[in-house]
């Protein structure tokens, strides 16, 4: 039972233009969502969260974007350089009491080319 | 700040051995967590560790288990190794357990043989 997807392995984009990774996910009771970066023999690092009663939220190039009525959500890299390649992974958290126990999606491997 | 550390960071074990792995989280944060990473089932949660306690636990067999120290540290000791544990095993730290990020160390690279 996968209750957080990510639907797309892969995505290639132009350097300087917008990057989109979308996730889906089925259980309601997700509170808080968060995207991590990976690159290769690397821990995944944090880049932005949003709570379950924001639609946005920006922090410089990045913005997540909530959509509970269809459970999605997306990140937008905007712009998109080089250095943003990497695997980028959205997870969820069912409440603050779990708040260690993240269910991740499979990840989207994101390639910006110069 | 120091990150999130972690020990050993390659290590090749054969099938029957048991391992353990350790952890040191960021100055100051006290909750740690634990994930195993795999190419077929991504990133999954194995447990999570507040003040010396087990918060929570994942859908894992009981080969796997941990603890957590009064100095927050923590190990993750799998037993019985079997070929599919082979893995990157991610440790995890928290400043409290109901802060929303966590901050991830560079993983244990197990290969089970």
């Amino acid at each position: 039972d996968q209750q957080v997807k990510q639907n797309s392995p892969s995505l290639s984009v132009q350097e300087g233009r917008i990057s989109i990774l979308n996730c889906d996910y089925t259980n309601s009771m997700f509170d808080y969502f968060l995207w991590y970066k990976k690159y290769p023999a690397e821990g995944p690092t944090f880049l932005i969260s949003i709570s379950s009663i924001k639609d946005k939220n920006e922090d410089g190039r990045f913005t997540v974007f909530l959509n509970k009525s269809a459970k999605h959500l997306s990140l937008h890299i905007v712009p998109s350089q080089p250095g943003d390649s990497a695997v980028y992974f959205c997870a969820a958290r069912k409440g603050s009491s779990n708040t260690g126990k993240l269910i991740f999606g499979q990840g989207t491997t994101l390639q910006v080319k110069p | 700040k120091a990150g999130v550390t972690q020990t050993p960071r390659y290590l090749i074990k054969t099938r029957g051995q048991q391992v353990t792995l350790s952890c040191s989280p960021i100055s100051g944060h006290r909750s740690v967590s634990w994930y195993q990473q795999t190419p077929g089932q991504g990133l999954q949660f194995l447990f999570e560790y507040f003040s010396e306690t087990q918060r929570n636990k994942g859908n894992f067999p009981g080969r796997f288990s941990g603890r957590q120290f009064s100095n927050s540290r923590s190990e993750m000791n799998v037993s019985t190794l079997e070929l599919g544990d082979s893995a990157l095993y991610l440790c995890a730290s928290s400043l409290q357990p109901d802060t929303g990020e966590l901050f991830f160390g560079e993983g244990s690279r197990l290969t089970v043989l």
